[in-house]
């Protein structure tokens, strides 16, 4: 089956530094990918979808200056949490979903943000 | 006001049981994911049903669009079935997750 994968899995940063992390699809190509985070004993909230090439699209009450999304090819995109927080601690989830029908939804399997 | 219901939220069940996690959704869907997320946070879609009924191993999926209701069932639950189990309702636009249920398989 697809496959997702989340880089890193698990990062520890200080206030105030920026973190990205990197969601790819591996056998597929993506057209549109799709960002959580998850907060503990709490379902995903979705933050933003992304498309190929195109602006992501944010949640209401997601900072888009906060989390910036690229999606520049059809097998990576990329969350870049600016100037973190230590609220920003969580666990980020990507997903992607191929050419061949958007109900197809493959996930990452996430990374997990401490910010000290 | 909550989209997606989902029950029981915590199961305990002794190995061998056959266990059913029920989710009840208010939004018009196109389809319905089951996702199981294991303690170490990764998530595995197991099934996406738009009517009737899946079935992979030992597990079970049914969807009933009209009563906007599905059920996921479990046969001869074993220790590592142990998981988050989140139903997924997927409108065409955007997926609504239900909270979870916590369910734990005792040896």
């Amino acid at each position: 089956g697809a496959v997702v994968s989340q880089h890193p899995s698990w990062v520890i940063c200080k206030s105030g530094t920026s973190v990205k992390i990197e969601c790819r699809s591996l056998d597929f190509q993506a057209t549109t990918m799709f960002w959580y985070r998850q907060f503990p004993k709490q379902s995903l909230m979705l933050m933003a979808t992304s498309n190929e090439g195109s602006k992501a699209t944010y949640e209401q009450g997601v900072e888009k200056d906060k989390f910036l999304i690229n999606h520049a090819s059809l097998t990576l995109s990329t969350l870049t949490v600016t100037s973190a927080h230590p609220e920003d601690s969580s666990f980020y989830i990507c997903s992607a979903t191929g050419l061949a029908g958007a109900l197809e939804q493959y996930f990452g399997p996430g990374t997990r943000l401490t910010v000290t | 006001k909550n989209e997606v219901e989902q029950s029981p939220q915590n199961l305990t069940a002794q190995e061998g049981e056959f266990i059913t996690i029920n989710c009840s959704y208010s939004v018009g869907i196109s389809a319905l994911h089951w996702l199981q997320q294991h303690p170490g946070g990764g998530i595995v879609s197991l099934f996406m049903l738009s009517s009737g009924k899946k079935k992979h191993g030992r597990l079970i999926a049914t969807i009933n669009i009209q009563e906007k209701h599905s059920s996921l069932h479990i046969t001869a639950s074993h220790p590592r079935d142990s998981a988050v189990y989140i139903c997924a309702p997927y409108t065409g636009n955007q997926f609504y997750f239900g909270t979870g249920t916590s369910l734990t398989v005792i040896p």
